[in-house]
């Protein structure tokens, strides 16, 4: 089974702070994704990857960057957190050679303060 | 573009039929639907292809329009265990670089 792992389930930070929400997959996937979910938006993606220091903005990537060293990890950095960012953020990845099926982890409920 | 899904939300009975559509202004490569439980992860129900067929399993399937660029999930004799968020998302084509948009959204409701 396709394991997609966020390093927290709720977080809470303050304004101007620097906030790291961590993924990490264990299926050997190329493609990775952050989407963030809010009420009545529906899944808005905001950067995607599909190889290792390789990244792609999605629709609302602003106040936001990625990175990705590792095949295995994709990590979203919020700069200089606002409170218009608080929301849930979900990671998921997918095969490049398979049907475009997203696996995504449990996501992390952000709160800034 | 962003898909755009109807009904926004649905309340059901325990064992009544429901049909969720899912339009895009472009031509589409493919349609996945995944459901959302409350406080869980989207999980993948079903994905069709540009010349595919109708899909299911089970009592919940889904149909691919390519003129009309929409597709419809179909759920029947609804269980309580469908209640969720029903999100599709479309594929323009499955270049590297592609990606999935997703719609807003259906939130759908089954009473006992």
């Amino acid at each position: 089974d396709v394991k997609v792992t966020q390093s927290s389930r709720y977080l809470v930070k303050r304004t101007g702070e620097k906030v790291f929400l961590e993924c990490v997959q264990d299926m050997d996937h190329e493609n990775m994704f952050w989407y963030r979910q809010d009420p009545g938006l529906g899944l808005r993606l905001i950067y995607f990857s599909y190889d290792v220091k390789m990244k792609e903005k999605g629709d609302i990537p602003e106040g936001y960057s990625v990175s990705r060293e590792k095949k295995e990890r994709f990590s979203l950095i919020l700069e200089s957190a606002s409170t218009n960012q608080t929301s849930m953020y979900l990671c998921a990845s997918s095969s490049r050679g398979g049907d475009g099926t997203q696996h995504f982890g449990d996501g992390t409920r952000l709160s800034i303060l | 573009q962003q898909p755009v899904q109807s009904p926004q939300a649905v309340i059901l009975r325990e064992g009544e039929d429901a049909v969720i559509n899912c339009s895009s202004s472009k031509a589409l490569y493919s349609v996945h639907w995944y459901r959302q439980k409350h406080g869980e992860a989207p999980v993948f129900l079903m994905i069709l292809l540009k010349g595919g067929e109708q899909k299911g399993h089970e009592k919940i399937s889904a149909s691919f329009n390519e003129k009309k660029q929409q597709s419809s999930l179909y759920l029947t004799a609804s269980q309580l265990s469908y209640s969720g968020t029903y999100f599709c998302g479309t594929e323009i084509n499955r270049n590297r670089d592609d990606k999935i948009i997703f719609g807003k959204g259906t939130r759908l409701h089954i009473l006992p």
